[in-house]
């Protein structure tokens, strides 16, 4: 079965600074990955997905992610966080043809930014 | 983009009634939609998965009598806790893939408080 973990609980940057949040995943055969921002209360939003392709991949709000199969990686970076994007970001996997089956989480990154 | 339109966002009801949340895909369609339930600081833990025209397929663990899902069109699925008790009371967050090449689209969750 597959699992996602991430291994930073809580993450506390400066605005401005770089961000990289940790995702490792398992899963034999070729994974379809997702980067998901939480605000408080509210459901979640899609950053960025990795099907196939570019193991670079862009997404929106200036995220960043990258692929590594060696590593069984999928880490989500940001040049200059800005205070906005404090938040709990999930990182999941989904599995079957065309990632149609259930996604995993992992058990989010809560991200602080201060001014 | 897809939009997943999720209701009620918040709910209080008393021990021992049932309440229904809503899911709806507002732009496409919808074959399959998935149930979520988050504990306070802590990741989304998959409760079932719904399928348009057929019984829901369940997690283990949770209770199908007391968690009743109806998938009746390809754009609305239902959660309806029964006799809902205290330790019901969470945020409820459905999810819907819009297509194959596209990610899993999230509603803005229900939180639900029983008293």
């Amino acid at each position: 079965a597959q699992s996602v973990t991430q291994p930073d609980i809580h993450i506390t940057v400066s605005e401005g600074a770089s961000l990289e949040l940790r995702c490792n995943y398992s899963y034999g055969a070729t994974p379809y990955l997702f980067w998901y921002v939480q605000s408080p209360g509210q459901g979640l939003q899609l950053l960025l997905k990795y099907f196939s392709g570019d193991t670079l991949v862009q997404g929106i709000k200036g995220f960043e992610a990258e692929f590594k199969r060696s590593q069984s990686s999928f880490n989500l970076r940001k040049p200059s966080v800005h205070w906005s994007d404090a938040a709990e970001y999930f990182c999941a996997v989904a599995t079957g043809a065309g990632g149609g089956n259930k996604l995993t989480f992992g058990t989010g990154t809560q991200l602080k930014v201060e001014l | 983009g897809a939009v997943v339109s999720q209701h009620p966002s918040r709910v209080i009801c008393k021990s021992g009634t049932s309440v229904k949340i809503e899911c709806r895909s507002l732009d496409f369609q919808a074959t399959t939609m998935f149930w979520y339930r988050q504990f306070p600081k802590q990741s989304l833990m998959l409760m079932a998965t719904s399928n348009e025209g057929s019984k829901a397929t369940y997690e283990q663990g949770v209770e199908k009598d007391k968690f009743l899902i109806n998938h009746a069109s390809l754009t609305l699925s239902t959660l309806t806790v029964t006799s809902a008790h205290p330790e019901d009371s969470s945020f409820y967050i459905c999810s819907a893939r819009a297509g194959q090449n596209y990610g899993y689209t999230f509603g803005s969750g229900t939180r639900l408080t029983v008293v």
